[in-house]
């Protein structure tokens, strides 16, 4: 059974730092690409960034860029979503999700994990 | 920036209405769309991908349309369980959801 969880929410100062995982199973991990999606409140689903299977390639939306790092360990099987420099419009459930390719829906998602940025 | 935009907003439906959302891409997405469902404080699932393919396990009573700019999701005959928000999002370049459209009772 395919599986995506995700921890490392929580509450984070504006211009701090937080970590987020995602621990995956069920499926052969270093040949799916690995998205984060998030939701601000009572709003719709935004796309935060994505990194292929080997790692390489990384992509970002403009309003993570430079601030947000997503990397991946393989050997873990996990995914990471580093973000530094919070705001509070960074407020939101995290969700992390898979794709068979680049250019794929994203098939499988995990439960999400609340971030909540405020002093 | 390509953007994704889906109407109505909101839908208000009874049990057995077929049900049409429309989502319009500013830029061609060639077939690169899918549609997800999502209920309240659940994660999103994937309903359609490459704009008509259904995923496996959702009923036949879904299906979707549409190719370039201009697509639809369609549910021929709305089941209590269908009452949720649906999304659309393009994956052709980079990856954009539309803003939802939620499906009510009526």
């Amino acid at each position: 059974e395919v599986q995506l969880v995700e921890s490392g929410g929580g509450l984070g100062q504006p211009g701090g730092s937080l970590r987020l995982s995602c621990a995956a199973s069920g499926f052969t991990f270093s040949t799916y690409t690995m998205s984060w999606v998030r939701q601000a409140p009572g709003k719709g689903l935004e796309w935060v960034s994505t990194i292929s299977g080997s790692g390489i390639s990384t992509y970002y939306a403009d309003s993570v860029k430079g601030r947000f790092s997503i990397s991946r360990d393989n050997s873990k099987n996990t995914v990471y979503l580093q973000m530094n420099s919070l705001r509070a419009d960074d407020t939101a459930v995290y969700y992390c999700a898979n794709s068979q390719w680049l250019v794929a829906a994203f098939d499988m998602w995990g439960q999400g994990t609340k971030v909540t940025v405020s002093s | 920036d390509l953007q994704m935009t889906q109407s109505p907003s909101t839908l208000s439906a009874s049990v057995r209405d077929r049900v049409t959302i429309t989502c319009r891409a500013s830029q061609n997405v060639s077939n690169w769309l899918a549609w997800y469902q999502q209920k309240p404080g659940k994660a999103p699932k994937l309903l359609i991908y490459k704009a008509s393919s259904l995923e496996s396990g959702v009923p036949s009573r879904f299906s979707g349309s549409g190719s370039g700019t201009e697509f639809t999701l369609t549910i021929s005959s709305l089941q209590p369980d269908d009452f949720a928000t649906y999304y659309c999002q393009q994956y052709n370049s980079y990856w954009t959801f539309g803003h939802g459209t939620k499906v009510e009772v009526k």
